[in-house]
């Protein structure tokens, strides 16, 4: 199993800034993703996050807006840029260990006003 | 591509009423399915899975059956407690090489009333 800390697990930003969230696993993990809740609705893969490299984006989804990082296997960053208030969502980190199964993060719920 | 197709909610029901919610699926070959619980203000949780034909994941009470020929991936439940009240998600993750994301339907919300 895998046990995620996200951070911040909620804000309130203004438009025209940028939020960057947190993600930390307890252990080594090879897939790290990141999805994206809108309100009512399901979750959508905003990108994987790849060590070392640049992140692997979804359509719909480009790096200017949601530049991810990930230095090491058990870390990973998303920011949310020039935040609209279309953007409110809850933004989730989850991996998958070596096994089937996917562990998800407490999300951040981001309202932007 | 891969999509779950789930059914439409908000669903209510009253305690120890038995639940079904359905889920299908689209994919090519034998792709892995998954249910997943989301509690008000939490996270997502797995709740139970099946990774072949005819397997059938359980817990909690919950089961759910992976129904190849009908693509189906069916959570029932025989009695529902006010406990049970959250979003569930059917997903599935596909058998191709390199397959780790999942595909999410659109969630079904339960509220359990006593």
């Amino acid at each position: 199993s895998a046990v995620i800390s996200q951070k911040p697990s909620r804000d309130i930003c203004q438009r025209g800034t940028s939020l960057t969230i947190q993600c930390q696993v307890d252990s080594q993990v090879t897939m790290m993703f990141w999805y994206r809740q809108q309100p009512g609705q399901s979750l959508t893969l905003i990108a994987t996050a790849n060590q070392g490299s640049e992140a692997t984006y979804e359509s719909g989804f480009v790096i200017d807006k949601f530049p991810i990082s990930r230095p090491n296997l058990t870390f990973s960053t998303l920011t949310v840029s020039n935040m609209s208030p279309e953007d409110s969502s809850i933004y989730l980190c989850s991996v998958v260990t070596t096994g089937t199964e996917a562990f998800f993060g407490q999300g951040t719920r981001l309202t932007v006003v | 591509g891969d999509s779950v197709t789930q059914m439409e909610g908000p669903v209510t029901l009253s305690e120890e009423a038995f639940l079904t919610i359905n889920c299908t699926y689209t994919a090519t070959g034998y792709p892995s399915l998954f249910w997943y619980v989301q509690y008000p203000g939490e996270g997502l949780q797995l709740l139970l899975k099946a990774t072949k034909a005819d397997d059938k994941g359980s817990n909690k009470g919950f089961e759910a059956t992976y129904r190849k020929e009908t693509t189906s991936f069916h959570l029932e439940k025989g009695s529902v407690q006010v406990s049970d009240s959250a979003v569930y998600f059917c997903a599935l993750r596909g058998s191709g090489a390199g397959s780790y994301q999942l595909t999410f339907g659109k969630g079904t919300k339960l509220s359990v009333i006593p």
